[in-house]
């Protein structure tokens, strides 16, 4: 059975401060890893990685896959109240000449002013 | 360009109601789907329709029908809708050789 897991399940800092978040993944016929944020409403779309080792940078977000290991990490530096959302990591899967998302649970960061 | 709307934003019904929730989008993307979002549970897949004129179960499809009514629309419908099926449901969109989802805002719906 295909396995996202993400951890942790929720983080409290303070802004300014760096945070990692986790993704892990057991999967078959692994085809790339997204990271998504959701925060009221619709998750939007932050990265997509399919090579082990290129770091994927956006601003103050930056995020890497190792395909060695099956997991990858987003780095948020100097965090903001807006950064504040859950975090959803999911990994495409080729199914049948088909590619579907397996989403992980989540990790809900929260940024105190 | 408006993405991906769906409709209805919230919808409240009985034990063993139908309803069916709309979605569209117009980015010309190919490939559809639609997901149930549930606390402790993540984004699980209701069914996906790949291209116009098919469809398939996603993890999650026992008391779901959809139908794509072209390659912009893609419907869910409860037949009889249960309590467990109180949650958010997204509808979302990508070209096929990617899997870059678009959702649409979701809909709320308790089932009581």
């Amino acid at each position: 059975e295909d396995k996202v897991v993400q951890s942790p399940l929720s983080l409290v800092v303070h802004e300014g401060d760096t945070v990692t978040l986790n993704c892990s993944y057991e999967v078959t016929n692994f085809r790339s890893l997204l990271w998504y944020k959701q925060e009221k409403k619709a998750p939007t779309f932050l990265f997509m990685l399919t090579s082990s080792g290129i770091e994927k940078k956006s601003g103050r977000l930056s995020s890497i896959l190792d395909k060695k290991e099956l997991f990858s990490i987003l780095n948020i530096t100097a965090t903001q109240t807006g950064d504040s959302a859950i975090y959803l990591c999911a990994v495409s899967i080729s199914n049948f000449g088909n590619e579907k998302l397996t989403f992980g649970t989540g990790t809900r960061l929260t940024i105190i002013p | 360009n408006a993405g991906v709307t769906q409709t209805p934003k919230f919808q409240v019904l009985k034990t063993g109601q139908s309803m069916t929730l709309q979605c569209a989008q117009d980015m010309n993307h190919n490939s559809m789907y639609w997901y149930r979002q549930d606390p402790g549970m993540g984004l699980r897949l209701i069914y996906y329709s790949a291209s116009e004129g098919t469809t398939d179960k996603g993890e999650v499809p026992n008391g779901y029908n959809v139908s794509r009514l072209n390659k912009r629309e893609f419907s869910l419908r409860l037949e009889s809708a249960a309590p467990s099926q109180t949650s958010v449901y997204f509808c979302a969109s990508s070209v096929q050789t990617t899997g870059i989802l678009f959702f649409g805002p979701g809909t709320r719906l308790t089932v009581l």
